[in-house]
């Protein structure tokens, strides 16, 4: 069974602070690793990896993925109260030839107090 | 372009009764995908379906359970005789057809629907 997990479960830092989430995780026919952020409504996209050792950055938020230690981390620098939110951690695995699979992690809990 | 429409977004239901939530995909995609977010937890996988045809399952509950996607019209996600335990955000999302090499991996997400069992 694909499984993913996410550390921390929640994090409360201060704004100005940076944060790393974490994300570990053990799949069959891997295609793809996804993180998404979300606040009060539906998950919104933030990065898709593929590829080992290569950062994707937008903004303050950076990712990376390490398919050797089957993980990737999040990177938030210079944290600001609107990124409190849920990260949630997907992989992307291949379902026969019907469609790709997602399966979520548990999410980490992210708190920016000013 | 519309994106992924769910509705309704909150609906209240008393124990043993139904509850139909109903999602319509962005135009142009054909496969949908619920899921259950239970206060605190992350998003668990229900079931993934194409038009017409139901693709896993493995996610649902065997029992009071049920979804469909018909050639017209929305994906239904049904529960009969609902719990307490039910209470949950339904989310729905969808991607485009899938092209091998082509597909981004990039699902869709509805803003989902509240449902509360009292």
């Amino acid at each position: 069974e694909d499984k993913v997990v996410q550390s921390p479960l929640s994090l409360v830092v201060h704004e100005g602070d940076t944060v790393t989430l974490n994300c570990s995780y053990e799949v069959t026919n891997f295609r793809s690793l996804l993180w998404y952020k979300q606040e009060k409504k539906a998950p919104t996209f933030l990065f898709m990896l593929t590829s080992s050792g290569i950062e994707k950055k937008s903004g303050r938020l950076s990712s990376i993925l390490d398919k050797k230690e089957l993980s990737s981390i999040l990177n938030i620098t210079a944290t600001q109260t609107g990124d409190s939110a849920i990260y949630l951690c997907a992989v992307e695995a291949a379902f026969n030839n019907a469609g790709n699979m997602l399966t979520f992690g548990g999410g980490t809990r992210l708190m920016v107090k000013p | 372009n519309a994106g992924v429409m769910q509705n309704p977004r909150h609906l209240v239901r008393r124990r043993g009764q139904e509850a139909r939530l109903r999602c319509s995909p962005m135009k142009g995609h054909s496969h949908v995908y619920w899921y259950r977010q239970l206060p605190e937890e992350g998003l668990k996988f229900m079931v993934y379906l194409q038009k017409e045809n139901i693709i896993d399952e493995s996610g649902m509950p065997k029992e009071r359970f049920s979804a469909e996607f018909p050639k017209e019209g929305p994906s239904i996600l049904r529960i009969q005789q609902v719990v307490r335990g039910d209470s949950a955000a339904y989310f729905c999302a969808s991607s485009p057809l899938h092209l091998t090499s082509a597909n981004t991996g990039e699902l869709f997400f509805g803003e989902g629907s509240r449902l509360t069992v009292l």
